[in-house]
Parts: C-alpha cells; structure tokens; sequence
C-alpha cells in the first residue's frame, strides 16, 4: 500500500501564476514532511521541508501547508518560473524505528512562458 | 565537491549477469539508503544502514544485496540481473546537525541508469 501518495502524475501552469502539488498520506507516525525536486539525469534535491507540529512553513516563492486532519499536504510555488519545470516528490519520514523516508510517486510540473 | 558519488552512471547488462553499483558519500553521514525509481512508482527503498555495521530491508530488497563497506561506503550488488531491475537507482546518505530540517533530509546522489536486457 502507498503511504504517501501524489495523485497527480504532471501538472502545467503559466509563468507568473500558482503552482500547487498536492500530497496525501495515511500514516499517523509521520513527524516530518519535506518535498524534493528533481531534474532529468541529477538527483532529486531538498527544496522545503514541515515539521508535524506546523501547519505551514515558508521559504521565498515556496510555501509548503501541513492539514494534519486530512493528512494532506501542498506545496505552493508563486510566482512560478521557467526553472522550477520538474519533477516534484512528496516525502515523510517516519518517526519510529530506523527513520527513513517514504515518497510519493512524483509530479511533473511544466511551467509554460 | 562534498556530497555522495555513484558509479556507474549507465550499465547494460544481460539477463542473468551480476554487478555492483558503488556509492560513496564524504560528509561524515551515519546513514545510507538505496532507492529505485521507476514511472509511476516514486521512489521506493531497496535498503538502507542505519549506521556503519548495520543493514536493513527495504520496500523491494529482492533480488539485491548490500555491504556497508565501511562508514563512508554503501554497495549495491545485483547477483543475477531481471528485466524488472530496469530501474534508475539513487543512493542517499544522512546525518545529524544542529540544523533540525537537515536531519531529516537526504543527499542523493546523481543516479545510475541501470538496464538489463
């Protein structure tokens, strides 16, 4: 069963307006959220992150929301730039045992002039 | 420039050769992780080392083995190689920092583009 889930495999949005990615999960344990980024042939890299005691956290054009009642998180990107085209994975760490991260499976983000 | 090294970066093997994929990270970092990617799946744990010495399953360790060689290196090793292990593969460490987001965040490594036929 997938514990983190983005239910959107891509997304497009015009320069200069919002983009949000939106993620799911179903695992009370998870204390910390982060959202990486990734481009074609690097590595994914760390863009935001949330603690589960926030509900919202910021950090220049991103903003990531925390709703832990729906257990649903977004990340918000204005305004949205050329350069932010690529893939976005939601991730959680969970709390007990070997903490260790679980993503979700991705979304591609085209940010169209 | 400090960060984590895979090698290699693309291999074509045949159905039913072995080989290791290497990764070596040089920040001090107690943990390391090995993740596959694949469409449509995100990327899913093959196993970990919550520290030197110690190795875990993951969500999909079957048809892999690990050695964590030494604190600073973590291998992946495919002993008779599938189709189904057509994957990009990405190797992650993490460590501990004053800076609490940091301890929850990996560094990965820049991927090997694996696949068998």
């Amino acid at each position: 069963d997938q514990q983190v889930k983005q239910n959107s495999p891509s997304l497009s949005v015009q320069e200069g307006r919002i983009s949000i990615l939106n993620c799911d999960y179903t695992n009370s344990m998870f204390d910390y959220f982060l959202w990486y980024k990734k481009y074609p042939a690097e590595g994914p890299t760390f863009l935001i992150s949330i603690s589960s005691i926030k509900d919202k956290n910021e950090d220049g054009r991103f903003t990531v929301f925390l709703n832990k009642s729906a257990k649903h998180l977004s990340l918000h990107i204005v305004p949205s730039q050329p350069g932010d085209s690529a893939v976005y994975f939601c991730a959680a760490n969970e709390f007990q045992g070997a903490q260790k991260l679980v993503f979700g499976q991705g979304t591609r983000l085209t940010i169209n002039p | 420039n400090a960060g984590v090294t895979q090698t290699p970066k693309f291999q074509v093997l045949k159905t039913g050769q072995s080989m290791t994929l290497q990764c070596a990270q040089d920040m001090n970092h107690n943990s390391m992780y090995w993740y596959r990617q694949d469409p449509g799946m995100g990327l899913r744990l093959i196993y970990y080392s919550a520290s030197e010495g110690t190795t875990d399953k993951g969500e999909v360790p079957n048809g892999y083995n690990v050695s964590r060689l030494n604190k600073r290196e973590f291998s992946l090793r495919l002993e008779s190689a599938a189709p189904s292990q057509t994957s990009v593969y990405f190797c992650a460490s993490r460590g501990w920092s004053l800076d609490r987001a940091a301890n929850y965040g990996y560094t990965f490594g820049s991927g090997t583009r694996l696949t068998v036929v």
